[in-house]
């Protein structure tokens, strides 16, 4: 049950899209369809962004979006803002029980 | 609106048991959809799920810290608590209660952190 692999960081000018991987085993992100994506600026609470890999919560912008393939989601942020630099993590069930990623620093050069 | 907050002791001794409890506000803890989290995040480094309780009792935790938690509700009172054993320096971090749907995702509803430091 180790912690699911995201990349350390990721960046891209105002505008431009980002896509955050986070890759796991056929026991959690590809068994289930349960994968979650939270945002935490510095010194604040996480914020969900994505569940069930491709749903936004009311109140999210339709910049973020999710995706899945095999054991391996995904996050993209379209249109990136100087708001969205903060931390990513993932998370999925992983039956019975639930991992994160190690978090990813999106920024916006 | 539904609050959730966190209170305990700030400092534990090592070898001692942390004690958290999160008081739920606004919104009954005995609801059918949801379970209730908790998730620690070590200074400076990312999210860990430490464990989740359901109204009626049945828990579920980390492989990893299994040994050492309990997580329990009191619907009297509204609230859950999380029990941790056994402490050494690695366990400082600050400590979140959340709500969680159906073991899915942590939605909308999470404490403001509790920071507990292992130190003698």
């Amino acid at each position: 049950q180790s912690a699911l692999t995201q990349p350390r960081s990721v960046s891209g000018s105002p505008g431009q899209s980002v896509t955050i991987s986070c890759t796991g085993t056929s026991s959690d992100v590809g068994g289930y369809n349960f994968v979650s994506w939270y945002q935490q600026h510095p010194g604040k609470v996480p914020e969900l962004m994505i569940y069930d890999v491709s749903k936004r919560p009311s109140g999210v912008p339709d910049r973020f979006s999710g995706s899945k393939s095999g054991n391996t989601a995904s996050l993209t942020i379209s249109g990136l803002q100087a708001e969205d630099e903060a931390d990513y993590y993932c998370c999925s069930y992983a039956g019975n029980y639930v991992l994160f990623g190690g978090g990813t620093k999106v920024t916006v050069l | 609106q539904l609050k959730l907050q966190e209170s305990g002791p700030g400092l534990v001794k090592p070898s001692e048991t942390l004690s958290l409890t999160c008081i739920v506000s606004g919104g009954s803890i005995s609801s059918s959809s949801y379970y209730w989290g908790w998730i620690r995040q070590p200074p400076g480094k990312g999210l860990e799920w430490i464990g989740s309780v359901y109204y009626s009792g049945s828990t579920y935790y980390s492989p990893s810290l299994k040994s050492r938690v309990t997580v329990s509700v009191d619907t009297s009172k509204n609230q859950f608590s999380l029990k941790l054993s056994s402490v050494t320096a690695a366990d400082t971090a600050v400590y979140y209660c959340a709500r969680h749907g159906a073991l899915r995702f942590f939605d909308s509803y999470w404490g403001q952190g509790a920071l507990v430091t292992v130190s003698s």
